[in-house]
């Protein structure tokens, strides 16, 4: 049960801000947030925990409905670095929390 | 600290020859994945260990085996190799439960299987 993101693919401005959503039909224990450029593998920005508790990027910002099983990842002023695919990945609760399921992704492209 | 390695980079197999995956890691971690990305697609968990001696299977564990000896390495084997296994191959750790804990990723192995 891979966790649905939205949108698939997003083009922006630099300076613009973005929004990508992540939703699951379990309960979770946890979600999580990569960033995968081109070619390379994908660098943890941040943990979001049932409670509220957030670990990770400090210029990134994201939020986590627990009673809805949905997360969201803010990205505001984005800069050129910022181009890449995100993907969440979640942690379904009361299965060990051993085991992270990635969405499909959500390809960013900024434009100068 | 060289934090996630992976031998090869790049590897081409015939239709059924086997090959091994290395993957090591010099953090300490207790927590090793292999996970695999088909272009344009998501990562899906082949197999995960939560310490040396320990392993089991994720999503997509068929036509892959692996063991963990050691708490730095964590070598995932493909038998019989078969065209749907053409693939980019990560292997990542964590320090301990994924749920909890950051995930460090290897640079990545891209297979073709011919």
């Amino acid at each position: 049960q891979q966790p649905v993101q939205s949108p698939q693919a997003v083009i922006l401005r630099e300076g613009e801000d973005a929004v990508i959503n992540c939703s699951s039909s379990k309960a979770l224990y946890s979600v999580h947030w990569y960033r995968q450029k081109h070619g390379e593998a994908p660098v943890f920005l941040m943990i979001l925990l049932k409670g509220g508790e957030q670990k990770g990027h400090d210029k990134i910002s994201a939020s986590f409905n627990e009673k809805k099983q949905q997360s969201s990842l803010y990205l505001t002023a984005s800069q050129l670095s910022y181009s890449g695919t995100y993907f969440c990945g979640t942690v379904k609760l009361n299965f060990g929390n051993e085991k992270l399921t990635f969405g499909t992704g959500t390809r960013l492209t900024i434009i100068p | 600290n060289a934090g996630v390695t992976q031998t090869p980079k790049f590897r081409i197999l015939k239709i059924g020859q086997s090959m091994t995956l290395q993957c090591a890691q010099d953090m300490n971690h207790n927590y090793m994945y292999w996970y695999r990305q088909d272009p344009g697609m998501g990562l899906k968990l082949i197999y995960y260990s939560v310490g040396a001696g320990i392993t089991d299977k994720g999503e997509v564990p068929n036509g892959y085996n692996v063991s963990r000896s050691t708490t730095e390495d964590f070598p995932l084997r493909l038998e019989l190799a078969a065209p749907s296994q053409t693939s980019v191959y990560f292997c990542a750790s964590s320090y301990s439960r994924a749920g909890d804990y950051e995930q460090y990723f290897g640079p990545g192995t891209r297979l073709t299987v011919t």
